[in-house]
């Protein structure tokens, strides 16, 4: 069935460093894939998708390109924020019936 | 101007209550969801409606019955609460039930602790 597997954390970086975060997926067909952000106390809101091969989603200065080759996802920024401290989520989306599958979520810590 | 909200956001109950979680979406969506995040922060898919109409039921104990009155609101019913069922349920809510580009916006949680 469809996964997502994804780098454990939890994940402790300086502000200003560079940010990755590992996510290669299996599925049958053709995914949509996400990165879905969960700040504390709080649901999840979308921060990029991406549709097809080769697409690049990008929001706040956060980037996946969808690797089909590579069935991956990866997540970077090129310099994080202390606001940036959240849980990260990808996931991926059956084009059937909009059913998402997560991987087990990033804990991310962002020092001043 | 809530896109997607639930009630209640808190829930502390006793073994063997039945309670019940409401939510509603405000976006006009035609799809609903519930979602449960265990304490390890594992997000899983419960259910979903699609205009009423059931199209997605995981392997979830029949204590749990979700109802849908109308294509804005999604309640989630649960019998006999078991301390397993202590974690953060969570609605959304997408435009139509197929994936794509259609991303599921989501309310911000019910934390239900079973005592």
């Amino acid at each position: 069935g469809d996964s997502v597997t994804q780098m454990e954390g939890p994940v402790t970086l300086s502000e200003e460093a560079f940010l990755t975060i590992n996510c290669t997926y299996t599925a049958t067909g053709y995914p949509s894939l996400f990165w879905y952000v969960q700040y504390p106390g709080e649901g999840l809101q979308l921060l990029l998708k991406a549709t097809k091969a080769d697409d690049k989603g990008s929001n706040k200065g956060f980037e996946a390109t969808y690797r089909k080759e590579t069935t991956s996802f990866h997540l970077e920024k090129g310099s994080v924020q202390v606001s940036d401290s959240a849980v990260y989520f990808c996931a991926l989306s059956d084009r059937e019936l909009g059913r998402l599958y997560f991987g087990r979520g990033t804990q991310l810590t962002v020092w001043p | 101007d809530t896109a997607v909200s639930q009630t209640p956001k808190y829930l502390v109950t006793q073994m063997g209550n039945d309670k019940s979680i409401k939510c509603e979406q405000n976006l006009g969506h035609d799809t609903m969801y519930w979602y449960k995040q265990d304490s390890k922060k594992f997000l899983k898919i419960m259910f979903s409606y699609n205009n009423k109409e059931l199209i997605i039921n995981e392997t979830v104990p029949n204590r749990f019955s979700p109802k849908s009155p109308d294509k804005a609101h999604l309640n989630l019913h649960i019998n006999s609460l078991e301390l397993g069922d202590s974690a953060v349920y969570f609605c959304a809510s997408s435009q139509v039930p197929s994936g794509g580009a259609y991303e599921q916006f989501f309310g911000p949680g019910t934390r239900l602790t079973v005592l």
